[in-house]
C-alpha cells in the first residue's frame, strides 16, 4: 500500500459524459501528478500540480482538466469523454519535485470504460 | 526523439539467476531524476529505485540496483537472485527539469520480465 487513494476503482459511463476522478495523496505530500494509461499510449503524464498550483503539464487533452484543493487532495475531470477516453487513470504524489524526495507514489489506480 | 527507451519488449531469466532490463535516456537538462517501477499484472504501479543526476554511487535498494553510466546516458536496472514474484512489466522514467521550475515525466514503454522456475 503505497498511501495513495483514489477513487472510485472502477467506473463505466457513456459517451459524451462527465466524470471526475479523485485523488488523496501520501500524508504530508505536496505534489500530485496524474497520468493516463492506456493499450495503445503506454503511459503518459497529464499534469502536475504542487501545493495547489500547477506546475507542469503534459499530454493533457483541453476536455480535461485538474485541481489541487487547499487540503491537497485532487481531482480529474474528464469530460464530452470517447472510447478512446478507456483507461487506467493514475494519481501519484511525492514530497516536492526536483529534490531527493521526488519519488513518486503511484495510487492503485482508477480504470476507466466508456461505452 | 524518444526520451526514454527500452529496447526489451521482453524477457525471460531464470529464478535465482541475474537480469539486467535496459534503459537509455535523451536529455540536455543538467538536472535530472531517473526511476524504475514495476507493474504486476493487478494493475499497480509499484516504485523500485532512484537515480539523481548529480549522484555520484549508483543507487541500490535490496536486490535492485542501477547501473547508471551518465556519459552513455543509460540508466539499468539490476535484479539479483530473480523470485517468481519478480514477473511482471518494467517502466524506466525520467523526470526533468529543476526543482522550482517546469517539469516534465517520461516514462518508457516498458519490459515484460518472466521469471521461469
Amino acid at each position: 500500500d503505497s498511501g495513495v487513494t483514489q477513487t472510485p476503482k472502477h467506473l463505466i459511463t457513456a459517451t459524451g459524459q462527465r466524470v471526475t476522478l479523485r485523488c488523496s495523496p501520501r500524508s504530508g505530500d505536496l505534489s500530485v501528478y496524474w497520468y493516463q494509461q492506456s493499450l495503445d499510449q503506454g503511459l503518459q503524464f497529464l499534469i502536475q500540480y504542487y501545493n495547489g498550483e500547477e506546475r507542469a503539464k503534459g499530454n493533457i487533452l483541453e476536455r480535461f482538466s485538474a485541481q489541487q484543493f487547499p487540503d491537497l487532495h485532487s481531482e480529474l475531470n474528464l469530460s464530452s469523454l470517447e472510447l478512446g477516453d478507456s483507461a487506467l487513470y493514475f494519481c501519484a504524489s511525492s514530497v516536492a519535485p526536483g529534490t531527493r524526495q521526488e519519488t513518486q507514489y503511484f495510487g492503485p489506480g482508477t480504470r476507466l470504460l466508456v461505452l | 526523439a524518444q526520451k526514454i527507451t527500452q529496447t526489451q519488449p521482453g524477457m525471460f531469466v531464470q529464478e535465482k539467476e541475474a537480469v539486467t532490463l535496459d534503459c537509455t535516456y535523451d536529455t540536455s537538462d543538467p538536472s535530472y531524476g531517473l526511476f524504475w517501477y514495476k507493474q504486476p499484472s493487478s494493475g499497480e504501479m509499484i516504485f523500485l529505485i532512484y537515480q539523481g543526476s548529480y549522484d555520484q554511487q549508483n543507487a541500490t535498494e535490496g536486490r535492485y540496483s542501477l547501473n547508471f553510466q551518465k556519459a552513455r546516458k543509460s540508466a539499468n536496472l539490476v535484479i539479483s537472485a530473480s523470485q517468481l514474484g519478480d514477473s511482471a512489466m518494467y517502466f524506466c522514467a525520467m523526470r526533468e527539469g529543476a526543482s522550482g521550475g517546469y517539469q516534465k515525466v517520461t516514462f518508457g514503454t516498458g519490459t515484460k520480465l518472466q521469471v521461469i522456475p
